[in-house]
């Protein structure tokens, strides 16, 4: 099984401030890595899929990168509904072994 | 607009069998694979199950397997999980969710159903 690590735990930013999530995989996934927006009480987003394609709707200030086993979530200027916890997933190995990272909430500081 | 409504959840005792259903609406049911994916209490997500668009292909996360069965009916738009032998550790809210063909990333995804194992 493919794990996720996502870092750091809790991202403590104000808005307007730059927001980087990191998701390290424990071997190559190519470029097969998606991003996910949750918040409380609702279903998780796709934000980014294949490292670095926003998903339909999804705002410019959102940008993916990485390849391999290293990948960043960036939010360029954080506005106030960017603060929830974020997952990364992987499908390298699909349709099996879909695995997900343990989440990075960005919180208001 | 897609339209992903799970139910079926509550409370069961350990060892006990829930069915899970989702309906959907808003596109063309019998052309996605469809999956299911659960987060316990405060916990991540975890796959749990896929099925393809016509049931020919079905697979399980190790930690359900031989326990949980996916199934479709097409003709009612209709996603469900048989979910025997449960556990404690199977307490979570279980959404429905659709991936795009020849992806394996979850586009859209149900509101979640809850389900609690405990005596």
């Amino acid at each position: 099984e493919i794990v996720l690590t996502q870092s750091p735990a809790t991202l403590s930013l104000s808005p307007g401030e730059r927001a980087t999530l990191s998701c390290r995989a424990s071997q190559s996934v190519s470029s097969y890595l998606a991003w996910y927006q949750q918040k409380p009480g609702q279903a998780p987003r796709l934000l980014i899929y294949d490292a670095s394609n926003r998903a339909t709707g999804i705002p410019a200030r959102f940008s993916g990168s990485g390849s391999g086993t290293d990948f960043t979530l960036t939010i360029s200027s954080l506005e106030p509904e960017d603060f929830a916890v974020y997952y990364c997933q992987q499908r390298s190995n699909w349709p099996r072994g879909i695995t997900f990272g343990q989440g990075t909430r960005l919180e208001i500081k | 607009e897609v339209q992903l409504v799970e139910s079926g959840g509550g409370l069961v005792k350990p060892g006990g069998s829930l069915r899970l259903s989702c309906a959907a609406s808003g596109f063309t049911f019998s052309s996605y694979s469809m999956n299911w994916v659960r987060q316990a209490p405060g916990k991540g997500l975890e796959w749990v199950s896929s099925i393809s668009s016509s049931s020919s292909y079905i697979y399980y996360a190790d930690s359900v397997k031989g326990r949980f069965t996916i199934s479709r009916d097409n003709a009612k738009n209709s996603l469900y999980l048989q979910m025997n032998s449960l556990r404690a550790e199977d307490t979570a809210v279980y959404y429905c969710a659709r991936g795009r063909p020849g992806s394996g990333y979850y586009y859209e995804w149900g509101q979640g159903t809850l389900v609690t194992v405990s005596s």
